[in-house]
């Protein structure tokens, strides 16, 4: 079975511009959550999406938007890109059937450096 | 609300030594316990999990126990190698009527010495 899949897996962007990023989750798994990555901050939730509804949310500011697709792929959008959002963006996907535990399934990453 | 502490790093250790990373939780429902592990250059690895009380998650040799007396889930390998050298995250996820919800600790580095 094929694991979680992002593109693209670098990105060079400017302040100001915006940027999508793509995810696309192990086959049969609808949840899909992002998370950043940074040395300073570690691992923030940014949110999570299931069958296509945005369920919970981080404390992110409305830069950060995503949505999820009928076949469970998942985008982020960051818009008006700023010098600290470089950091390492993180999807996991999650099977998240009644009873079953919610261990995630993360993606390689896209490593997005904002100049 | 719910927070996941671990302790910090770098931990460094020779080859076949003992390793135990500390991790404590808070938590309001009855969240699962994770370990998952990054290394260099990739994203992270689920390593063991845990879902209710006294549980005992085992994987390549590390091993975690749940404890809800003590909101423990420590990590523990009885001797680690070189390929062991990676960050490690002690996690938490719950279902809240808000939606699913995972919560990491901070990572703790492990530099492993031939």
């Amino acid at each position: 079975k094929a694991g979680v899949t992002q593109t693209p897996r670098y990105l060079i962007k400017t302040r100001g511009q915006q940027v999508t990023l793509s995810c696309s989750p192990i086959s049969g798994h609808r949840s899909v959550s992002w998370y950043q990555q940074t040395p300073g901050q570690g691992l923030q939730f940014l949110f999570e999406y299931f069958s296509e509804t945005q369920r919970n949310k981080g404390n992110f500011p409305g830069r950060f938007s995503g949505r999820q697709f009928s076949n469970s792929r998942s985008e982020m959008n960051v818009s008006t890109l700023e010098l600290g959002d470089s950091a390492l963006y993180l999807c996991a996907s999650s099977l998240q059937l009644a009873g079953v535990s919610y261990e995630q399934y993360f993606g390689p990453g896209t490593r997005l450096t904002v100049t | 609300g719910d927070s996941v502490t671990q302790m910090e790093g770098p931990v460094t250790l020779s080859e076949e030594a003992f390793l135990t990373i500390n991790c404590t939780y808070t938590a309001t429902g009855y969240p699962s316990l994770f370990w998952y592990v990054q290394y260099p250059g990739e994203g992270l690895q689920l390593l063991l999990k845990a879902t209710k009380a006294d549980d005992k998650g085992s994987n390549k040799g590390f091993e975690a126990t749940y404890r809800k007396e003590t909101t423990s889930f420590h990590l523990e390998k009885g001797s680690v190698q070189v390929s062991d050298s990676a960050v490690y995250f002690c996690a938490l996820s719950d279902m809240r009527a808000g939606g699913f919800k995972t919560i990491f600790g901070a990572g703790t580095r492990l530099f492993v010495k031939a």
